[in-house]
């Protein structure tokens, strides 16, 4: 089991671009979360999707939205790009009803 | 909101020496709290769990909710501990989601 996966490593875009960010979680879990992880901060909560339903929304704007598939994977989407928006993009999966949630390796997004 | 404070953002130490890496927390409730430990190069995994109230690689963490704080600590710190450590928080209506210190750099010194 590879655990969490996530495509791509880095990106690059420009300001007013929207991107599109993927996560596979590791197998047996449901739940995934993304979190923003700004240069010397801790990660942020942006939204937690389980049964393809967003379930919980940190305190992001419209601009940064989501999916679940069946599969459990995950996509964020983030429109309108802003340069603020330069972060590291970190998944984070768990099995419902279990508390510990396992990290990807995160996409660097390069807003310029 | 919960919030988590980690005040230094960097510590050093020589091996061998104690440790303590400092969280103080805010949920008026009973929160889930957690260490999350970052090596070079590595993914964020978690280190421990404070209602599971063991000993991870030597390190520990007890709550004290009269100073609302999660402090890790080791007594005799090894040059393998050199890492990035958040510290986070859960509970309530927002289970599941993880509410993160800014996190502490420590460096183990030979």
């Amino acid at each position: 089991d590879a655990g969490v996966t996530q495509s791509p490593t880095h990106l690059i875009k420009t300001r007013g671009q929207q991107v599109t960010l993927r996560c596979s979680p590791k197998s047996g879990h449901d739940t995934v979360s993304w979190y923003q992880q700004a240069l010397g901060q801790g990660p942020q909560f942006i939204f937690q999707y389980y049964e393809e339903e967003e379930r919980q929304r940190g305190n992001f704007p419209d601009r940064f939205s989501g999916h679940q598939f069946p599969n459990y994977s995950s996509e964020l989407n983030v429109n309108a790009l802003l340069l603020g928006d330069s972060a590291l993009y970190l998944c984070a999966s768990k099995a419902s009803g279990n508390y510990e949630q396992y990290f990807g390796p995160g996409t660097r997004l390069t807003v310029t | 909101a919960q919030r988590v404070t980690q005040p230094e953002k960097l510590l050093s130490v020589f091996k061998g020496a104690p440790v303590e890496l400092k969280c103080n927390y805010s949920y008026s409730g009973s929160p889930e709290l957690f260490w999350y430990v970052q090596y070079s190069r590595q993914r964020l995994q978690l280190l421990l769990r404070h209602i599971s109230r063991e000993s991870i690689k030597g390190f520990t963490a007890d709550l004290n909710k009269g100073e609302t704080s999660f402090h890790l600590k080791k007594p005799f710190a090894q040059e393998e501990d050199s890492a990035m450590y958040y510290c986070a928080s859960e509970g309530g209506s927002t289970l599941g989601r993880l509410y993160f210190g800014r996190g502490t750099q420590l460096t183990v010194w030979p």
